[in-house]
């Protein structure tokens, strides 16, 4: 079945870099990619995901990246701030599965001043 | 908007035990599922239901049942808690396709 490895277990970054944050999959018929945030003693909430017809989504800070050839996606937070200080978590699934996601180990994300 | 809520907030059981969690959301969606989230581990699939009646198994649906009583409402029973078991569950919902929404959360210790 799908695997999906995060490769960072923690990322530090100084208030206002960028954070990226990677993720391989290893059934080529994913097709389907979210992200989740953690934060601190809180449940997963959704921040964005992309879907295998683009490689390139934004929405404001956030960028999803998907490289299908390489199996390989990834976030990239820009001008991070304190408060996206959380776990992030990636996921994949098959359109077949719909939403039978397959969660990455976790990145814990630090953003410090 | 909507809300996921889940009951209880915080549940310990004897090992052996069966032991019940649930789950309500008023998003009318139609699909819900259950997570295991383990300390330094990713969230792990146990059963969801794409509709009303209906019930599939995830990756680690050994060792646990669940219930789809109505459209709102999911329940996961642990059917023979594990000693020193601590996991939190993680029960969310979605329309078909679309992300998923989750819930706050029942943190289980097994004694």
């Amino acid at each position: 079945g799908e695997k999906v490895e995060q490769h960072e277990s923690t990322l530090s970054v100084r208030e206002g870099d960028s954070a990226v944050i990677n993720c391989t999959y290893t059934d080529t018929a994913s097709s389907y990619f979210p992200w989740y945030k953690q934060e601190a003693g809180k449940s997963l909430h959704f921040v964005i995901d992309i879907r295998s017809n683009v490689d390139r989504k934004q929405s404001q800070r956030l960028i999803v990246l998907l490289d299908k050839k390489a199996k390989r996606f990834s976030l990239h937070i820009t001008a991070t701030q304190p408060e996206d200080s959380a776990i992030y978590f990636c996921a994949a699934s098959m359109i077949s599965s719909g939403q039978k996601l397959v969660f990455g180990q976790g990145t814990i994300l630090k953003v410090y001043l | 908007g909507g809300i996921i809520t889940q009951t209880p907030k915080f549940l310990i059981g004897q090992e052996g035990q069966k032991l019940t969690l649930k789950c309500q959301q008023n998003f009318n969606h139609d699909t819900m599922y259950w997570y295991r989230q383990d300390s330094g581990k990713g969230l792990r699939l146990i059963y969801y239901s794409i509709t009303e009646n209906d019930l599939q198994k995830g990756d680690l649906s050994e060792g646990y049942d669940a219930s789809r009583e109505k459209k709102s409402s999911f329940s996961l029973t642990v059917t023979s808690a594990q000693k020193n078991e601590m996991a939190v569950f993680l029960c969310a919902s979605s329309i078909w396709g679309y992300e998923q929404y989750f819930g706050p959360g029942t943190r289980l210790t097994v004694l």
